[in-house]
C-alpha cells in the first residue's frame, strides 16, 4: 500500500514552453502533497506544500508564478513549470502524506525534466 | 527549524555492519525521526522511523538516545546494493500547522566488494 506515481517519468521540452507533471496517490487519499527539486549530486529541496482544496505554500525563493501547483483532489497534485528555461532542468519529486498530523510521507519515482 | 547533520560520505565493505549517525540538536517534542534511502534518479524510499529508544525492522535498526538529539541508523551486513544516499529527517511544522520535511545533505554510502 501507499504507492505514489508520477507522470511523465521524463520529459524534454524547448525553452519557453510549459510542462505539467502529475503526482498521484494510487491507494490512499493524500491530504498533503509535497514537491521537491533535486539537482545532480545534491539533496532534495522542498519547493512547496500543497493541501487539497487550498493554495500551495511555497518555500522562500521559489517563484509561485513559475511553478504552478494544483491539488484539485485527494489523489492528484500537478506541478506546472511555466516558460521553462534550461536552468529549470532538474529531477522533480513529489511525496504524499495521508494525515497532516503525521510525519509520514510516501515518495513518487521522480520526473526528469530537460529543457533545451 | 529542526535541522540535521550527517557525515557527507562513508565507505564500507560487503558483509559489514554500517552505522550512520545523525545530529538533530533542535528536535521538537513532537518530532519523529525518519530515515530514507535514495538511489540515483529515484525517489527516496522509507527505511525506518522512530521516536525514542530502539526500533528494528527487517532492513535496519534505529537507535535514539534519551535526549533525542541524535540518532543512529544501523544497517546489518551491507551488500553492494546498499550503495545509496541515506537521509535523516525530523518533522517540522509549517505555517498552516501541517508537517513538512526538510532534507539535509544526506550521507553517501559506498559499499565495496
Amino acid at each position: 500500500g501507499a504507492v505514489v506515481s508520477q507522470h511523465p517519468s521524463w520529459v524534454i521540452c524547448k525553452s519557453g514552453t510549459s510542462v505539467k507533471i502529475e503526482c498521484r496517490s494510487l491507494d490512499f487519499q493524500a491530504t498533503t502533497m509535497f514537491w521537491y527539486r533535486q539537482f545532480p549530486k545534491q539533496s532534495l529541496m522542498l519547493m512547496a506544500t500543497s493541501n487539497e482544496g487550498s493554495k500551495a505554500t511555497y518555500e522562500q525563493g521559489v517563484e509561485k508564478d513559475k511553478f504552478l501547483i494544483n491539488h484539485a483532489s485527494l489523489t492528484l497534485s500537478t506541478l506546472t513549470v511555466t516558460s521553462a528555461h534550461p536552468e529549470d532542468s532538474s529531477f522533480y519529486i513529489c511525496s504524499a502524506g495521508r494525515d497532516r498530523g503525521l510525519n509520514e510521507q510516501f515518495f513518487g519515482p521522480g520526473t526528469r525534466l530537460t529543457v533545451l | 527549524l529542526a535541522k540535521t547533520t550527517q557525515p557527507i560520505s562513508m565507505d564500507s565493505y560487503e558483509g559489514q555492519e554500517v552505522n550512520i549517525t545523525c545530529s538533530h540538536n533542535n528536535i521538537a517534542t513532537n518530532d519523529y525521526i525518519t530515515w530514507y534511502q535514495q538511489f540515483p534518479s529515484q525517489g527516496p524510499r522509507f527505511i525506518i522511523q522512530g521516536y525514542k529508544t530502539k526500533v528494528t525492522n527487517e532492513v535496519a535498526s534505529l537507535f535514539i538516545p534519551a535526549d533525542r538529539k541524535s540518532s543512529t541508523l544501523s544497517l546489518p551486513r551491507v551488500s553492494l546494493s546498499d550503495t545509496a544516499v541515506y537521509y535523516c529527517l525530523v518533522g517540522d511544522i509549517d505555517s498552516t500547522g501541517g508537517f513538512k520535511t526538510i532534507f539535509g545533505a544526506g550521507t553517501r554510502l559506498f559499499v565495496k566488494a
